[in-house]
Protein backbone atom coordinates (compact mmCIF):
# COMPACT_ATOMS: atom_id res chain seq x y z
CA UNK A 1 0.00 0.00 0.00
CA UNK A 2 1.61 3.43 -0.91
CA UNK A 3 2.26 5.63 1.89
CA UNK A 4 4.17 8.80 3.04
CA UNK A 5 7.42 8.30 4.08
CA UNK A 6 9.65 11.21 6.34
CA UNK A 7 13.16 11.73 7.17
CA UNK A 8 14.80 11.96 8.95
CA UNK A 9 13.01 10.10 11.62
CA UNK A 10 14.76 11.59 14.40
CA UNK A 11 16.94 14.73 14.55
CA UNK A 12 18.42 16.46 17.76
CA UNK A 13 19.25 20.34 17.02
CA UNK A 14 21.23 23.16 18.65
CA UNK A 15 18.23 26.31 19.30
CA UNK A 16 18.93 28.84 17.21
CA UNK A 17 19.98 26.48 13.82
CA UNK A 18 17.94 25.79 10.83
CA UNK A 19 16.04 22.47 10.29
CA UNK A 20 14.73 21.13 7.27
CA UNK A 21 12.23 17.91 7.67
CA UNK A 22 11.38 16.24 4.56
CA UNK A 23 8.41 13.84 3.30
CA UNK A 24 7.57 12.28 -0.14
CA UNK A 25 3.45 12.27 -0.35
CA UNK A 26 2.11 9.19 -1.90
CA UNK A 27 2.65 9.77 -5.49
CA UNK A 28 -0.95 10.61 -7.19
CA UNK A 29 -1.74 13.09 -4.39
CA UNK A 30 -2.00 16.39 -4.49
CA UNK A 31 -2.93 18.09 -1.14
CA UNK A 32 0.15 18.10 1.35
CA UNK A 33 0.29 19.02 5.19
CA UNK A 34 2.29 19.66 8.23
CA UNK A 35 1.14 18.45 11.92
CA UNK A 36 2.99 18.45 14.82
CA UNK A 37 2.18 16.52 18.15
CA UNK A 38 4.22 18.17 21.27
CA UNK A 39 5.01 14.87 23.61
CA UNK A 40 1.38 14.06 25.57
CA UNK A 41 -0.47 16.74 23.66
CA UNK A 42 -2.92 17.09 21.15
CA UNK A 43 -2.01 16.68 17.26
CA UNK A 44 -2.09 19.88 15.89
CA UNK A 45 -2.26 21.28 12.24
CA UNK A 46 0.45 23.47 10.97
CA UNK A 47 -0.02 24.22 7.19
CA UNK A 48 -1.51 22.79 4.37
CA UNK A 49 -0.49 23.04 0.32
CA UNK A 50 -1.90 22.80 -2.97
CA UNK A 51 -1.46 23.43 -6.56
CA UNK A 52 2.65 25.04 -5.40
CA UNK A 53 0.99 27.60 -2.68
CA UNK A 54 0.27 27.52 0.81
CA UNK A 55 -3.95 27.41 1.24
CA UNK A 56 -3.98 27.51 4.92
CA UNK A 57 -1.80 27.61 7.81
CA UNK A 58 -2.44 27.51 11.29
CA UNK A 59 -1.45 30.50 14.21
CA UNK A 60 1.77 28.29 14.94
CA UNK A 61 3.00 27.96 11.39
CA UNK A 62 4.71 31.95 12.21
CA UNK A 63 7.84 33.57 10.04
CA UNK A 64 9.84 30.67 11.50
CA UNK A 65 8.06 28.20 9.24
CA UNK A 66 8.18 27.58 6.03
CA UNK A 67 7.10 24.56 3.41
CA UNK A 68 8.28 24.04 0.26
CA UNK A 69 7.99 21.58 -2.76
CA UNK A 70 11.16 21.60 -4.62
CA UNK A 71 10.18 19.33 -7.23
CA UNK A 72 7.69 16.49 -8.04
CA UNK A 73 8.10 13.81 -5.17
CA UNK A 74 9.77 15.88 -2.18
CA UNK A 75 7.76 18.29 0.06
CA UNK A 76 10.00 19.84 3.20
CA UNK A 77 9.07 22.32 5.96
CA UNK A 78 11.90 24.15 7.55
CA UNK A 79 12.11 25.62 10.49
CA UNK A 80 14.92 28.79 10.54
CA UNK A 81 16.07 29.47 13.86
CA UNK A 82 14.76 26.42 16.30
CA UNK A 83 13.25 27.02 19.67
CA UNK A 84 13.15 25.18 22.65
CA UNK A 85 9.54 24.96 22.05
CA UNK A 86 9.88 23.20 18.70
CA UNK A 87 10.29 19.75 19.80
CA UNK A 88 7.78 17.91 18.69
CA UNK A 89 7.10 15.49 16.40
CA UNK A 90 6.58 16.73 13.01
CA UNK A 91 3.77 14.70 10.72
CA UNK A 92 3.81 14.94 6.98
CA UNK A 93 0.40 13.85 5.48
CA UNK A 94 -1.39 13.86 1.87
CA UNK A 95 -4.71 13.56 0.27
CA UNK A 96 -5.76 12.80 -2.96
CA UNK A 97 -7.52 15.58 -5.10
CA UNK A 98 -11.64 14.51 -5.25
CA UNK A 99 -13.35 17.25 -7.03
CA UNK A 100 -16.88 15.84 -5.95
CA UNK A 101 -15.65 15.79 -2.37
CA UNK A 102 -12.72 17.61 -1.89
CA UNK A 103 -13.04 17.78 1.97
CA UNK A 104 -14.06 14.50 2.43
CA UNK A 105 -10.59 12.69 1.66
CA UNK A 106 -8.87 10.57 3.78
CA UNK A 107 -5.55 11.85 4.77
CA UNK A 108 -2.59 9.43 4.91
CA UNK A 109 0.30 10.42 7.45
CA UNK A 110 3.69 9.47 7.58
CA UNK A 111 5.63 8.08 10.63
CA UNK A 112 6.63 11.50 11.77
CA UNK A 113 9.82 13.04 12.62
CA UNK A 114 11.06 13.46 15.79
CA UNK A 115 12.98 16.82 16.71
CA UNK A 116 14.40 17.80 19.82
CA UNK A 117 15.92 20.90 20.19
CA UNK A 118 18.43 21.48 23.11
CA UNK B 1 -13.53 26.69 16.83
CA UNK B 2 -14.42 22.64 16.65
CA UNK B 3 -12.66 20.72 18.69
CA UNK B 4 -12.74 16.47 19.35
CA UNK B 5 -12.38 15.60 23.15
CA UNK B 6 -12.50 11.75 23.62
CA UNK B 7 -12.97 9.90 26.59
CA UNK B 8 -12.30 8.48 27.91
CA UNK B 9 -9.12 9.24 28.44
CA UNK B 10 -7.94 5.78 29.05
CA UNK B 11 -9.01 2.03 28.89
CA UNK B 12 -8.22 -1.20 29.95
CA UNK B 13 -9.59 -4.33 29.17
CA UNK B 14 -9.01 -8.14 28.62
CA UNK B 15 -8.31 -10.00 25.04
CA UNK B 16 -11.56 -11.00 23.44
CA UNK B 17 -13.59 -7.84 24.83
CA UNK B 18 -15.18 -5.37 23.29
CA UNK B 19 -13.65 -1.59 23.30
CA UNK B 20 -15.68 1.59 22.77
CA UNK B 21 -14.54 4.96 22.68
CA UNK B 22 -16.37 8.31 21.99
CA UNK B 23 -15.81 11.58 20.43
CA UNK B 24 -17.37 14.87 21.01
CA UNK B 25 -17.07 17.87 18.79
CA UNK B 26 -18.46 21.48 18.86
CA UNK B 27 -19.20 22.98 15.37
CA UNK B 28 -20.84 21.68 12.23
CA UNK B 29 -18.06 18.98 10.37
CA UNK B 30 -18.02 17.34 6.87
CA UNK B 31 -16.23 14.21 8.04
CA UNK B 32 -15.04 12.71 11.21
CA UNK B 33 -11.67 10.34 10.67
CA UNK B 34 -11.16 8.21 13.41
CA UNK B 35 -6.82 7.15 13.76
CA UNK B 36 -4.68 4.67 15.98
CA UNK B 37 -0.90 5.23 17.09
CA UNK B 38 1.08 3.02 18.67
CA UNK B 39 3.57 4.62 20.87
CA UNK B 40 5.90 7.26 19.32
CA UNK B 41 5.27 6.10 15.47
CA UNK B 42 3.10 7.46 12.87
CA UNK B 43 -0.86 7.67 12.79
CA UNK B 44 -2.58 5.07 11.30
CA UNK B 45 -5.66 5.39 9.11
CA UNK B 46 -8.32 3.58 10.63
CA UNK B 47 -11.82 5.12 9.10
CA UNK B 48 -13.46 7.92 7.86
CA UNK B 49 -17.35 8.99 8.50
CA UNK B 50 -19.09 11.25 6.21
CA UNK B 51 -21.76 13.60 7.88
CA UNK B 52 -24.35 12.16 6.22
CA UNK B 53 -23.69 8.81 7.43
CA UNK B 54 -24.77 7.45 10.57
CA UNK B 55 -22.41 3.68 10.56
CA UNK B 56 -19.82 2.29 9.16
CA UNK B 57 -17.64 -0.90 9.63
CA UNK B 58 -14.15 -1.94 9.04
CA UNK B 59 -13.77 -5.48 9.55
CA UNK B 60 -13.39 -5.41 14.06
CA UNK B 61 -14.56 -1.54 13.85
CA UNK B 62 -17.64 0.02 13.90
CA UNK B 63 -18.24 3.63 13.68
CA UNK B 64 -21.25 5.32 14.53
CA UNK B 65 -21.61 9.01 13.98
CA UNK B 66 -24.66 11.69 15.74
CA UNK B 67 -24.65 14.63 14.39
CA UNK B 68 -27.77 16.44 16.16
CA UNK B 69 -25.65 15.14 19.39
CA UNK B 70 -21.95 15.85 17.86
CA UNK B 71 -20.54 12.50 18.53
CA UNK B 72 -18.91 9.72 17.21
CA UNK B 73 -18.41 6.63 18.68
CA UNK B 74 -15.91 3.91 18.01
CA UNK B 75 -16.19 0.49 18.93
CA UNK B 76 -13.68 -2.48 18.37
CA UNK B 77 -15.00 -5.86 19.10
CA UNK B 78 -12.91 -8.51 19.88
CA UNK B 79 -10.04 -6.84 20.88
CA UNK B 80 -6.31 -8.19 20.72
CA UNK B 81 -3.24 -7.28 22.61
CA UNK B 82 -2.04 -5.90 18.97
CA UNK B 83 -5.08 -3.19 19.39
CA UNK B 84 -3.30 -1.29 21.98
CA UNK B 85 -2.59 2.06 21.19
CA UNK B 86 -4.14 5.81 21.22
CA UNK B 87 -6.86 6.33 19.26
CA UNK B 88 -7.65 10.09 17.98
CA UNK B 89 -10.69 11.29 16.22
CA UNK B 90 -10.24 13.81 14.01
CA UNK B 91 -12.84 16.75 12.29
CA UNK B 92 -12.53 17.56 8.88
CA UNK B 93 -14.36 21.33 8.18
CA UNK B 94 -15.06 23.10 5.15
CA UNK B 95 -12.10 23.93 2.83
CA UNK B 96 -8.95 22.68 3.09
CA UNK B 97 -8.84 19.46 4.93
CA UNK B 98 -7.57 20.88 7.97
CA UNK B 99 -8.11 18.27 10.29
CA UNK B 100 -8.59 19.10 14.25
CA UNK B 101 -7.95 16.30 16.79
CA UNK B 102 -8.91 14.97 19.83
CA UNK B 103 -7.27 14.34 22.74
CA UNK B 104 -7.29 10.86 22.13
CA UNK B 105 -8.01 7.55 24.36
CA UNK B 106 -4.96 5.25 25.68
CA UNK B 107 -6.09 1.22 25.19
CA UNK B 108 -4.48 -0.79 26.79
CA UNK B 109 -5.11 -4.71 25.95
CA UNK B 110 -3.88 -7.58 28.09
CA UNK B 111 -3.09 -11.01 27.21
Amino acid sequence: EPEVTQTPSHQVTQMGQEVILRCVPISNHLYFYWYRQILGQKVEFLVSFYNNEISEKSEIFDDQFSVERPDGSNFTLKIRSTKLEDSAMYFCASSQEDPGHRTQNTIYFGEGSWLTVV
Amino acid sequence: SQQGEEDPQALSIQEGENATMNCSYKTSINNLQWYRQNSGRGLVHLILIRSNEREKHSGRLRVTLDTSKKSSSLLITASRAADTASYFCATGNTGFQKLVFGTGTRLLVSP
